[in-house]
Formats: C-alpha cells, sequence, structure tokens
C-alpha cells in the first residue's frame, strides 16, 4: 500500500514566482488535509478538502493561497508570488473518514524563497 | 482562541521511562492525539484519547484527563530510535468541521 505521496520534496523559487505543491493521498483515501510547519514549530492547519470540494478554509491565507482537490489527480497547493515568509515544510495528510483524528502524513514538501 | 503547552526538551537514557506532558485550553475539545516526527521526516500518528484514562499500545502509552485538561504521552524502555519530536494535538471542533490543533513539539533525546 502506497502512503500518502508528495511532489516535489524540495522546491526553490526566487520572490514573486509560483509555487504548485501537490499531494496524492492513501489509496482509498478520499480527505486531504494541507499543514505549514515553521522550523522547531509545531504543524499548522490550512485546509481541508474532499474530492472537488474545500470543506474548511479558515487556515488559509487569504491571498495568494489556493488549494484544489479534482475528481481526477492530485490535490494542489498553490501559493502565488512568493515571498520570503512562505519559506517552510508543507505537509499534506490524509484519512479514511471525515474529520478522522488519524491522519496520514505525506514527506512535505519544503519550499524555500530566495 | 486555543492554546496547547508541552516541555520544549527532555532527555532520557535509554532503557529508562519518560513522560511528556501536555496541557491545552480550548473551546470544542473532542480528544487528544499524539504524533512523532523524526528530523526531516513526516509526522507518524501514535494515539488518541477521546475519554479520560490510559490507553497502552506497546511501550508507548498515552493518558488523558478532560477535566484537568491534561495528557501525557509515556514511553517505556527508551530506544535511541525514539529520539524524535512528540506532538500533542488537540481535536477540536471548529469553522463547521474537525481540525486537529497541534502543540509546539518536545525534541527527546535519547543518551545511550
Amino acid at each position: 500500500n502506497a502512503g500518502v505521496m508528495q511532489n516535489p520534496r524540495h522546491l526553490v523559487r526566487r520572490r514573486g514566482q509560483e509555487a504548485r505543491l501537490r499531494c496524492s493521498p492513501m489509496k482509498g483515501h478520499s480527505h486531504v488535509y494541507w499543514y505549514r510547519q515553521l522550523p522547531e514549530e509545531g504543524l499548522k492547519f490550512m485546509v481541508y478538502l474532499q474530492k472537488e470540494n474545500i470543506i474548511d478554509e479558515s487556515g488559509m491565507p487569504k491571498e495568494r493561497f489556493s488549494a484544489e482537490f479534482p475528481k481526477e489527480g492530485p490535490s494542489i497547493l498553490r501559493i502565488q508570488q512568493v515571498v520570503r515568509g512562505d519559506s517552510a515544510a508543507y505537509f499534506c495528510a490524509s484519512s479514511l473518514q471525515r474529520d478522522n483524528h488519524e491522519q496520514y502524513f505525506g514527506p512535505g514538501t519544503r519550499l524555500t524563497v530566495t | 482562541g486555543q492554546s496547547l503547552e508541552q516541555p520544549s526538551e527532555v532527555t532520557a537514557v535509554e532503557g529508562a521511562i519518560v513522560q511528556i506532558n501536555c496541557t491545552y485550553q480550548t473551546s470544542g475539545f473532542y480528544g487528544l492525539s499524539w504524533y512523532q516526527q523524526h528530523d526531516g521526516g513526516a509526522p507518524t500518528f501514535l494515539s488518541y484519547n477521546a475519554l479520560d484514562g490510559l490507553e497502552e499500545t506497546g511501550r508507548f502509552s498515552s493518558f488523558l484527563s478532560r477535566s484537568d485538561s491534561y495528557g501525557y504521552l509515556l514511553l517505556q524502555e527508551l530506544q535511541m530510535k525514539d529520539s524524535a519530536s512528540y506532538f500533542c494535538a488537540v481535536r477540536e471542533w471548529m469553522d463547521s468541521s474537525y481540525k486537529l490543533i497541534f502543540g509546539s513539539g518536545t525534541r527527546l533525546l535519547v543518551r545511550p
């Protein structure tokens, strides 16, 4: 059973560019969560999606950030016009059931903005 | 608002027992989870307590007291591979969905 997959593992972008982070949930899981983690800190919830629906985006910055989970293909977290403060590790997690406390995390994408 | 507090660092000797505490302040509390994260790795689920009491899973146990807004993770027979960060996370109902609100993590260093 493949686990949660994320790519790329490392992404370097210059200020003002766009970053696209991809997440494929575990097989059979249709609930996806995105988190951001700064060094030496815990994970901060960003958005919760189910296939084709955004369930909760209360943790997403209002500007420049968007997320989708299409019927076919991976979930994508998109950051437009990146700034240095966007540098962080972005983790995707998936669960089998809605609002499940047991979430399975991917290896993360480490975004560096230069 | 919500807040979780856990010690930033704990050091213990191989073979010993260590307890990592977590206190929380939140509304809409549904349960407390624990996750382990090795440096550069992904968080992995360890345990979940929805009710008061102790849950045991092998060398790891987790405890919850809802009346005290307090829980802990107990690691027994420590091994070098247990060196990692441990996060408590409150499962909370907010903004029409459940969320996991994570603490800042406790870095555990196991020494030989």
